[in-house]
């Protein structure tokens, strides 16, 4: 079984200062890991993905994640929020070998301050 | 736009009555899925395709919901006898690799 627990459901940052959404999974097997955001009224987006390669992970629109076995962690940060982050987004752990789905977290809305 | 497309985006319909969703994969893509989100929820995963071979059901999907993929292409989900617990947005995903690419969803509504 595989299972992710985004930590906050509600993050508010100012403008200008650094995000950060946490997330920790728990997988049987060594995991594939996302993160997705949702803007209002628009369809998920996929941010960035890690599948066994570097542990650090650079994504789109300046986001990065770290995952760190060892605190089963994957949590996602931007140096510096802009407006246009406010959304919410997803922790998702992905498929493995005879298991297709993704499971996704219960979500972090993210809201900038101006 | 990931080229994943979904008819209708919104359906009104009233309990009891039968609904049928579509989607139009992105056409190299041949995983299909469908996940059904509801408000301040995280997508919850409905089933798969593997071109036209549905290979994987969630215990979700009651009897009353049935998923098509006929000739590997475009999929249905279909709802019958709609309740108002089914409420929520419906979404169609493909995939390449170990990626899924999701569509804008289908949001039901059944008074």
């Amino acid at each position: 079984a595989q299972s992710v627990t985004q930590l906050d459901s509600h993050v508010s940052v100012s403008e200008g200062t650094p995000v950060l959404l946490r997330c920790n999974y728990s997988s049987s097997y060594s995991p594939s890991l996302f993160w997705y955001v949702q803007h209002p009224n628009k369809g998920l987006q996929l941010l960035l993905k890690y599948t066994s390669a570097a542990t650090l992970v650079k994504g789109i629109n300046g986001f990065e994640a770290e995952f760190k076995k060892s605190e089963t962690s994957f949590h996602l940060t931007k140096p510096s929020a802009h407006m246009s982050d406010a959304a919410e987004y997803f922790c998702v752990v992905g498929p493995h070998f005879g298991n297709e789905k993704l499971t996704f977290g219960t979500g972090t809305r993210l809201t900038i301050i101006p | 736009d990931t080229g994943v497309s979904q008819d209708p985006r919104h359906k009104i319909t009233k309990r009891g009555q039968n609904v049928t969703f579509r989607c139009d994969p992105i056409s190299e893509h041949n995983r299909l899925y469908w996940y059904r989100q509801t408000l301040g929820q995280g997508p919850e995963f409905l089933t798969y395709f593997q071109n036209e071979a549905q290979l994987e059901k969630s215990r979700l999907l009651s009897d009353r919901f049935s998923a098509e993929r006929p000739k590997g292409s475009f999929s249905t989900l279909e709802i019958q006898r709609t309740e108002q617990g089914d409420s929520a947005m419906y979404l169609c995903a493909t995939g390449q690799g170990n990626e899924q690419y999701f569509g804008p969803g289908t949001r039901l509504t059944v008074t």
